[in-house]
This record gives structure tokens, C-alpha cells and sequence, in this order.
């Protein structure tokens, strides 16, 4: 399988508990996202990486959250201290700058995994 | 508009009925849309991407169209059926400064059950 692979599938924490949750994109692509989605809502930006650079970050990513692309492939998104409000399906998403009419073109699709659900006792 | 909003939050049809979905978004600073079917325990999986005022794609069954002055955009399936049944999302890029980001900004989704 060549997608977006994320581990782990499932999470059960106790609040205060560090976790970590793992992303693989898609070999070729050198943009890589995370996304937070909770019941009910649609996902929701957390924080966007250009090949190991971290380029944006939402506000919704507190101090307690941290991501890392060391070298540029897979991604690890961590997060200190867990609370109850952390529970929710994280996605990630790879995509790549393609070449279209002689330009780089930028709205390309985003490729999801299936995503890691959290859940914080 | 302020968010990407659509409707309706459910939808239950019949097999073989024909349905569609709304998504409603800013208008200033667009720069795409994207539309995605999520099925439960499986990845999102792309459907369409639409740049332009007037846009019409389809793919099978499944047809969009965008009208980017208004902001919204209009997701068809005729003659639905039983695996059609998922969560239905959209989701915009905006283009501020000249720049596209690249955050997706999503609705809250459409959740279709199609009835054998």
C-alpha cells in the first residue's frame, strides 16, 4: 500500500499522559499536514510542514503539542500532558507541488490516512 | 459567510434515489475547493478539485459545480447507492497576499445512509 499510513490506529491515555502518533506520507510528496477533527465538526488545521520545515502552525496547537519532520519524510505529531479536550481523530495528510501549463501549481489534492483516534480518560 | 458550512448535516435516502449536498464558503480570497468521501474506519479519499467560477466535474456517477462568485458549490450522486453511504466533505484554500496556503479549511460534513 503506497498511501498515507498513520500508527497508531487507536489511543486510550490517562489525562496527564504524554503520546505521540506517527505519520508516513506518501513517499514522493514533500508537504505534509495534521488535522484535528472532533464529533461533530470538520477537521481542523493544527500545522503544515514544506519538506522538514515547519511552515504554519493554528493556534489551536498549544504549548502542550508539539511536530517534528526531521528528515523530511515521516512526521510525529506529540502531545504533553493530555486532557479530556484532547480527545478527537488526528489525520494527517501528504500532498505534492505538481507541474501543470508550465507552472507549479499549489491546489493540489491533500492525501489523508486513515487517521488516529485519541481518547483521554 | 464567514466558515465553509454545509448542508444538510444528514441525509437519508433510498437506493436508486439521486441526491446533492451544499457547501457555502467566503467568496474573498478564494482559491479552491476540494471535495472528500470519508467512510467509517478508512482514510478520506479525494473526489474532486475545482479552481474556477463555473467548474463542472464528475466522476462516475458523482458531479460538482462551483460558483466562486456567490460561494458554494453543489455535490450530485445519482442513483445512489448502498456504498455511497459515508460523511461527504468540503474544504477550501484561500488565497491571501497572492499566496495559496496550504491549510484546508473544512464544513462540518454531510452524512449520507443509503437505504437498500
Amino acid at each position: 500500500d503506497t498511501g498515507v499510513s498513520q500508527d497508531p490506529r487507536h489511543k486510550i491515555t490517562k489525562r496527564g499522559q504524554n503520546v505521540t502518533f506517527r505519520c508516513d506520507p506518501i513517499s514522493e510528496h514533500n508537504r505534509l499536514y495534521w488535522y484535528r477533527q472532533t464529533l461533530g465538526q470538520g477537521p481542523e488545521f493544527l500545522t503544515y510542514f514544506q519538506n522538514e520545515a515547519q511552515l504554519e502552525k493554528s493556534r489551536l496547537l498549544s504549548d502542550r503539542f508539539s511536530a517534528e519532520r526531521p528528515k523530511g519524510s515521516f512526521s510525529t505529531l506529540e502531545i504533553q500532558r493530555t486532557e479530556q479536550g484532547d480527545s478527537a481523530m488526528y489525520l494527517c495528510a501528504s500532498s505534492s507541488k505538481e507541474l501543470a501549463g508550465g507552472r507549479w501549481s499549489s491546489y493540489n489534492e491533500q492525501f489523508f490516512g486513515p487517521g488516529t483516534r485519541l481518547t483521554v480518560l | 459567510i464567514l466558515n465553509v458550512e454545509q448542508s444538510p448535516q444528514s441525509l437519508h435516502v433510498q437506493e436508486g434515489d439521486s441526491t446533492n449536498f451544499t457547501c457555502s464558503f467566503p467568496s474573498s480570497n478564494f482559491y479552491a475547493l476540494h471535495w472528500y468521501r470519508w467512510e467509517t474506519a478508512k482514510s478520506p479519499e479525494a473526489l474532486f478539485v475545482m479552481t474556477l467560477n463555473g467548474d463542472e466535474k464528475k466522476k462516475g456517477r458523482i458531479s460538482a459545480t462551483l460558483n466562486t462568485k456567490e460561494g458554494y458549490s453543489y455535490l450530485y450522486i445519482k442513483g445512489s447507492q448502498p456504498e455511497d453511504s459515508a460523511t461527504y466533505l468540503c474544504a477550501t484554500r484561500s488565497n491571501a497576499g497572492g499566496t495559496s496556503y496550504g491549510k484546508l479549511t473544512f464544513g462540518q460534513g454531510t452524512i449520507l445512509t443509503v437505504h437498500p
